[in-house]
């Protein structure tokens, strides 16, 4: 079946430093990616779609300055958590559809800024 | 704001029981999904039903979807410790490929 991978899957970095976090569709290519963040014990909220070759659109009340995505390719997208800051400690899960709505998550990433 | 809501919120039941969630939503789908997480952990997609289906069958799982009552329901039979997780429902909107998922179903299984 379709994989996704995501890559770290935890991280621990400073507060005030940078953080990338890469997701790769393994097996297809996808020029859709999404990407999300869940708080502890509560749902997956849509940060924003990740479009090959194109900006990414952010759903309201989400920072693109803080957020920044990149997808450079078919198969990879990443997320890149600017001067983070403990509150951007979270889960973050990427996502991408080999077809329509079929969605296949990478494993996730635990952010930790300290 | 969130698309599907799960219902119940909290499930606690003996090994051996079936469990049923149930799910609504509000707009047109393409699709649903269902999915599970264990504490900490990323998600398993479970089963997706599309828009033009009414039941599907995975293993001790049975998804249902009422379009018409906007609704799925997502029962696993003969439940085991190990089923014991987060049960989200996902939509799929006909506007667009994002995935909008529910609060979630938190199920505790006890042995």
């Amino acid at each position: 079946g379709a994989v996704v991978s995501q890559h770290p899957s935890w991280v621990i970095c400073k507060s005030g430093t940078s953080v990338k976090i890469e997701c790769r569709s393994l097996d297809f290519q996808a020029t859709t990616m999404f990407w999300y963040r869940q708080f502890p014990k509560q749902s997956l909220m849509l940060m924003a779609t990740s479009n090959e070759g194109s900006k990414a659109t952010y759903e309201q009340g989400v920072e693109k300055d803080k957020f920044l995505i990149n997808h450079a390719s078919l198969t990879l997208s990443t997320l890149t958590v600017t001067s983070a800051h403990p509150e951007d400690s979270s889960f973050y899960i990427c996502s991408a559809d080999p077809e329509i709505g079929g969605a296949f998550f990478g494993q996730g990433t635990r952010l930790t800024v300290v | 704001s969130q698309q599907g809501e799960e219902d119940p919120q909290a499930l606690s039941i003996q090994e051996g029981e079936n469990a049923t969630m149930n799910c609504s939503y509000k707009t047109s789908i393409n699709n649903l999904q269902w999915y599970r997480q264990n504490s900490g952990r990323g998600l398993v997609h479970l089963i997706l039903i599309r828009s033009n289906e009414r039941e599907k069958h995975s293993g001790r799982l049975r998804v249902t979807l009422d379009t018409s009552k906007k609704s799925s329901s997502l029962l696993i039979t003969a439940s085991r410790a190990a089923d014991t997780a987060s049960y989200f429902c996902a939509t799929a909107g006909t506007g667009g490929f994002k995935t909008i998922f529910g609060a979630g179903t938190r199920l505790f299984v006890k042995a």
